[in-house]
């Protein structure tokens, strides 16, 4: 069983251009959440996502940056209009959609994105 | 969520058993304790997780105190692979987002 996969690893945009960053859960997962990474600062929650739904976005900055997570395909984070205090690590995860319970994110290995 | 308190840096000796403390006192009775650690820059990595018992998996022990209010993760045989930032998280079931603290630092040394 394939883990979350995220593409592309490493991003290196100008400043103005958008950034597009995909993510893939693992099979069978139907919860997706996006974290950022800031240079030598810990993760922090962005957006939380199930299909074709925004469940929690009181992580997202209220300008330029957008998700979603559509019926067939991966999950997508667009950043319109990157400035270089884009510049860090995002994660991806992904857990088993439950009624009730304790359900682990697993992660992805990340996107670099680097703004020049 | 309630806060986590954990000390930010671990030394412990390659082979010998790796006790991470977390305090967690203002837990509430419907959120569970999770461990995650982060190897350099890799994307986070899940070990373990309980409510109340103590729990144990292939990865790690998880010893809960009583009343909750602090718990310890024990890697019981520490290796150089197992340096990385270990975060405790309290958050309730499904559904919530995790809320990452400073973590601590561990450095498992020959």
């Amino acid at each position: 069983n394939a883990g979350v996969m995220q593409n592309p690893r490493h991003l290196v945009r100008r400043r103005g251009q958008e950034a597009r960053l995909r993510c893939s859960p693992m099979k069978g997962h139907s919860h997706v959440y996006w974290y950022r990474q800031l240079p030598e600062e810990g993760l922090k929650f962005m957006v939380y996502l199930q299909k074709e739904n925004i469940i929690d976005e009181s992580g997202m900055p209220k300008e330029r940056f957008s998700a979603e997570f559509p019926k067939e395909g991966p999950s997508i984070l667009r950043i319109q209009q990157v400035v270089r205090g884009d510049s860090a690590a995002y994660f991806c995860a992904s857990s088993p959609w439950g009624q009730v319970g304790a359900y682990e994110q697993y992660f992805g290995p990340g996107t670099r994105l680097t703004v020049t | 969520d309630a806060k986590t308190t954990q000390p930010p840096s671990m030394d412990c000796a390659e082979g010998r058993a790796a006790n991470l403390p977390c305090n967690h006192s203002t837990i509430s009775g419907n959120e569970y304790v999770y461990w995650y650690r982060q190897i350099h820059s890799q994307g986070p990595q899940y070990i373990i997780h309980g409510l109340k018992n103590n729990e144990t998996n292939e990865m790690a022990s998880l010893i809960i105190t009583e009343d909750r209010k602090s718990s310890t993760l024990i890697l019981p045989h520490a290796t150089l692979r197992d340096t990385a930032v270990y975060y405790c998280i309290v958050s309730t079931d499904a559904g919530n987002m995790l809320t990452f603290g400073g973590g601590t630092r561990l450095m498992v040394k020959p």
